[in-house]
């Protein structure tokens, strides 16, 4: 059973430059949430999708930000003119169809440099 | 807004010593998860409690959910250094959006 995958594992980008990341879900699992995380705190909710649709956006989530799971499999994050307090760990986790929901499983993640 | 404050932030004591991890809200939640997260990686989910007054043992390491489900805690007996590492709770939150609430964190050293 592999878990939830992440790519790239680290991006170093110059400032108003665009990124784009991608998360791979657990196979069965219909839920797929984005949350980031800086030095020194928990993750905070981005936004989530229930198969392919967006649910929910978090006001952390500036129009600079946008998310897509178009088939409802694997997910993208993309950041547009990124800026230097984009900088964080971006990570994805996946729960399960049903009533477990909060039961989320997280990606090893994907640390965002921006110079 | 539901904040989660966990105490202390960080805890340095010797191995075998016993420790107390909190997790405090004034909000309810629908479950508390804890979490253990080692650097350059994502959390690594430990233990889900959905039940007030819930205690769930992992070998060494107890938890449990507050009566009112507002708040959690996790025991660890006999610590190792293996057990160094950030811990995490999150409350599951269930108005809209399905979405965890994290506290900050407790960075737990344990020395040889």
């Amino acid at each position: 059973d592999t878990g939830v995958s992440q790519d790239p594992r680290h991006k170093i980008t110059k400032r108003g430059q665009n990124v784009t990341f991608r998360c791979d879900p657990i196979s069965e699992h219909n839920r797929l949430y984005w949350y980031r995380q800086t030095l020194g705190q928990g993750p905070e909710f981005l936004t989530y999708f229930q198969n392919e649709a967006q649910l929910e956006k978090s006001r952390l989530l500036s129009d600079r930000f946008s998310a897509e799971r178009p088939k409802g499999s694997f997910s993208t994050l993309e950041i547009q003119r990124t800026e230097q307090g984009d900088s964080a760990m971006y990570l994805c986790a996946s729960s399960s169809p049903g009533r477990r929901w909060y039961e989320q499983y997280f990606g090893p993640g994907t640390r965002l440099t921006v110079t | 807004t539901q904040l989660l404050e966990q105490s202390p932030q960080f805890l340095s004591i010797q191995e075998g010593e016993n420790l107390t991890v909190y997790c405090n809200s004034s909000s309810v939640f629908s479950s508390l998860q804890w979490y253990r997260q080692e650097p350059g990686e994502g959390p690594v989910l430990l233990v889900t409690v959905v039940t007030g007054g819930e205690v769930k043992k992992l070998k060494r390491l107890t938890f449990q959910f507050g009566d009112a489900r507002k708040d959690s805690s996790l025991h660890i007996t006999a610590a190792q250094p293996g057990d160094t590492g950030l811990y995490l709770c999150a409350g599951g939150v269930w108005q809209g959006a399905q979405k965890l609430v994290f506290g900050q964190g407790t960075r737990l050293t344990i020395n040889p």
